[in-house]
C-alpha cells in the first residue's frame, strides 16, 4: 500500500458542478499539503495543514475549499471551476509541517479536467 | 525570480548513456535543504534525495549520483548506465529553513530510448 492515496485518480467536470478531491496518508504524519501542477510550470503550493489547522493559504481563489478533518485525511472541495483550473493536483504529507526542512512525501495526483 | 531553475527541458538518452540532469538554485538563506524527486508517468513524485546546506560531499546510490556545489548553486544529478525505467520527469527543489514550502524547477523530461 503507498503511502499517501488520492482519489479520484481523474475528473472531468463542468463548471458549474461541485466536486470533492480526497487524500489519505498513512504514514503517520501531521502535515498534510495541497500542490498544483500545470503544464510546464513548476508545482504551485496551494495550502498548508499543520496537525489540522491551515497555516498556509497560497492566495488560492475561493473556488477551492480544503478541509481537513483530522491529521490523515485531507480535501479538497471544487465548484464553479474554471477551465484553466484543469491540472494535476498533488496531495503530500511530512511529519511535523516545519516547512521545508522535512521531506514530503506525495500521493500519485488525480488528474482534473474542466469543461 | 524563480528559486530553481532547471534548464534542460528535455531529454533523450540511448539505454545504457550517462545522463547529468542540471539544477541551479538561488537563495539568501545559509540554511537550505535541496532535493530531487522522480515523476513517471503514473503521476506521483517519488522521493529521489535531500541534502542540507552544510553538507557538500557528493552522494551515490546506485546508478544514481549527486553533485552539490555551493560555490555555483547547483545540485546536479546523474544516472549512469541509464536504463528505461529512468524515463520520467524529474524535479529539483529548494526549501529553505526560515521558509514554510518548497521551491520547485519547472522540470526535466527524461527519456531513455531502448
Amino acid at each position: 500500500e503507498t503511502g499517501v492515496t488520492q482519489t479520484p485518480r481523474h475528473l472531468v467536470m463542468g463548471m458549474t458542478n461541485k466536486k470533492s478531491l480526497k487524500c489519505e496518508q498513512h504514514l503517520g504524519h501531521n502535515a498534510m499539503y495541497w500542490y498544483k501542477q500545470s503544464a510546464k510550470k513548476p508545482l504551485e503550493l496551494m495550502f498548508v495543514y499543520n496537525f489540522k489547522e491551515q497555516t498556509e493559504n497560497n492566495s488560492v481563489p475561493s473556488r477551492f475549499s480544503p478541509e481537513c478533518p483530522n491529521s490523515s485525511h485531507l480535501f479538497l472541495h471544487l465548484h464553479t471551476l474554471q477551465p484553466e483550473d484543469s491540472a494535476l493536483y498533488l496531495c503530500a504529507s511530512s511529519q511535523e509541517g516545519v516547512g521545508g526542512r522535512e521531506t514530503q512525501y506525495f500521493g500519485p495526483g488525480t488528474r482534473l479536467l474542466v469543461l | 525570480a524563480q528559486k530553481v531553475t532547471q534548464a534542460q527541458t528535455e531529454i533523450s538518452v540511448v539505454e545504457k548513456e550517462d545522463v547529468t540532469l542540471d539544477c541551479v538554485y538561488e537563495t539568501r538563506d545559509t540554511t537550505y535543504y535541496l532535493f530531487w524527486y522522480k515523476q513517471p508517468p503514473s503521476g506521483e513524485l517519488v522521493f529521489l534525495i535531500r541534502r542540507n546546506s552544510f553538507d557538500e560531499q557528493n552522494e551515490i546510490s546506485g546508478r544514481y549520483s549527486w553533485n552539490f556545489q555551493k560555490s555555483t548553486s547547483s545540485f546536479n544529478f546523474t544516472i549512469t548506465a541509464s536504463q528505461v525505467v529512468d524515463s520520467a520527469v524529474y524535479f529539483c527543489a529548494l526549501s529553505e529553513y526560515t521558509g514554510n514550502q518548497f521551491y520547485f524547477g519547472t522540470g526535466t523530461s527524461l527519456t531513455v530510448i531502448p
